[in-house]
């Protein structure tokens, strides 16, 4: 595909259950990043990849949040135990240059609704 | 989590006029500044971005202004259309961005 691709697009959770989302970032980015945001707020920085390297979890809420991208391309962000704050869109972004990181290219985001 | 402030949270500007957008950020650390653009049920896809060397940047209708001793960015829109009706939103080396500002250019 030409973009980042998330899924799925809507996700629906019962407080309590466990979900994992899915990122195909573009072909050939080595970075990938993970961002939450609430309605009406800015994207929240969750965490950053480097190929299959997990560099930066700092953004990561709570130990129910784990990423993971044990290829270098393909991403899962799995959030256990879902709680309702936890309801926001999940986005993803793919950048080529893993130095300077500029140039991020966004995915639509999965929207997630913990009831 | 937010270091960057920005303002208006909202802002309504005329068809052609120029609408101008302000974020301040805390860390001396980051060295990039990028501005995205976000339309309903989209990510943000990057408008343009600066680095702290250089005071001023122009593609087409879009000018960012950056003031590394106050630590302020600015997007300047020049001749607003409908169409750049959006939600903008600052960000400091991908990791920090501001809350926001929804833009109406009305007709």
């Amino acid at each position: 595909g030409a973009g980042v691709s998330q899924s799925p697009r809507y996700k629906v959770a019962k407080r309590g259950q466990d979900v994992a989302l899915r990122c195909d970032p573009i072909s050939g980015h080595v970075s990938l990043f993970w961002y939450q945001q609430a309605l009406g707020q800015g994207p929240e920085f969750l965490t950053y990849f480097q190929n299959e390297a997990q560099l930066d979890k700092s953004g990561l809420p709570s130990d129910r949040f784990f990423a993971e991208r044990p290829e270098g391309s393909v991403s899962t962000l799995k959030i256990q135990r879902t709680q309702q704050e936890d309801s926001a869109v999940y986005l993803c972004a793919s950048s080529l240059d893993e130095t300077t990181n500029e140039k991020l290219f966004f995915g639509s985001g999965t929207q997630l609704s913990v009831l | 989590q937010q270091q960057v402030k920005q303002s208006p949270q909202s802002l309504i500007v005329q068809k052609g006029g120029i609408s101008i957008i302000n974020c301040a950020y805390e860390n001396t650390a980051f060295d990039y500044f990028p501005w995205y653009q976000q339309f309903p049920g989209k990510g943000p896809a990057l408008l343009i971005a600066i680095r702290p060397d250089v005071s001023e940047k122009k593609e087409g209708r879009f000018t960012i202004s950056f003031n590394k001793s106050a630590k302020q960015f600015s997007l300047h829109i020049m001749d607003s259309q409908p169409g750049d009706s959006a939600t903008y939103f600052c960000a400091a080396s991908q990791v920090r961005f501001g809350a926001g500002t929804r833009l109406t250019v009305k007709p």
